[in-house]
């Protein structure tokens, strides 16, 4: 069975400072991996996603992942924090790309 | 194009009260599924379906009903309100197929509470 673990429930830092937002897999065949972002009062958008033709994965806003399997992780980057960047984000794994399972979410909070 | 609509985008029904929350896309997807979102349990799924007259259960099913008769509309009924089915709920469509990684699309979701 397949499941996601987002390290940190929230995270806070200040605006221009690094975002580090953990995610750890476990799947039994070759993932699909999926960065999505939740604005207060709406739906998930995507962020970037895995496909296995590159491990560096570019998305929108400037966010980046790297896939590791030896890690078992996919976490999620963005060298400047910037106030529109508060959100909920979730990591989520696919076995075949449909089903999606979703990690639990990490808040992401941007202090000025 | 709207993407993805759902209605009604509040609900409140008295437990054992019956309703369906509408789920619409015009994007011609073949996958559509719901999503019931929990505080600090992430999006779980419910119901799923490939394509029209396709259905099949998700991660937490139980009290919910779900069928596809159009490729753009995918309803999901419950069947008897419990005050654990107080939840915010999306439905989510995308282009379907197998091992492709493909975006999937989520509408602005219906918070339903159930008293």
């Amino acid at each position: 069975a397949q499941s996601v673990t987002q390290l940190g429930s929230h995270v806070s830092v200040s605006e221009g400072a690094l975002v580090l937002l953990r995610c750890n897999y476990s799947s039994s065949v070759p993932p699909y991996l999926f960065w999505y972002v939740q604005y207060p009062n709406q739906g998930l958008q995507l962020l970037l996603k895995y496909t296995s033709a590159a491990t560096l994965v570019k998305g929108i806003n400037g966010f980046e992942a790297e896939f590791k399997k030896s890690e078992t992780s996919f976490h999620l980057t963005k060298p400047s924090a910037h106030m529109s960047d508060a959100a909920e984000y979730f990591c989520a794994v696919s076995e075949n790309g449909n089903k999606l399972v979703f990690g639990a979410g990490t808040i992401l909070r941007v202090k000025s | 194009n709207a993407g993805v609509t759902q209605t009604p985008k509040f609900q409140v029904l008295k437990t054992g009260q019956s309703m369906t929350l509408q789920c619409a896309q015009d994007m011609n997807h073949e996958y559509m599924s719901w999503y019931r979102q929990d505080p600090g349990m992430g999006l779980r799924l419910i119901h799923y379906s490939v394509g029209a007259g396709i259905t099949d259960q998700g991660e937490v099913p139980n009290g919910y009903n779900v069928s596809r008769s159009t490729t753009e509309d995918f309803p999901l009924r419950l069947l008897s309100a419990a005050p654990s089915q107080t939840s915010v709920y999306f439905c989510a469509s995308g282009p379907g197929g197998v091992f492709e990684a493909y975006e999937q699309y989520f509408g602005p979701g219906t918070r339903l509470t159930v008293t």
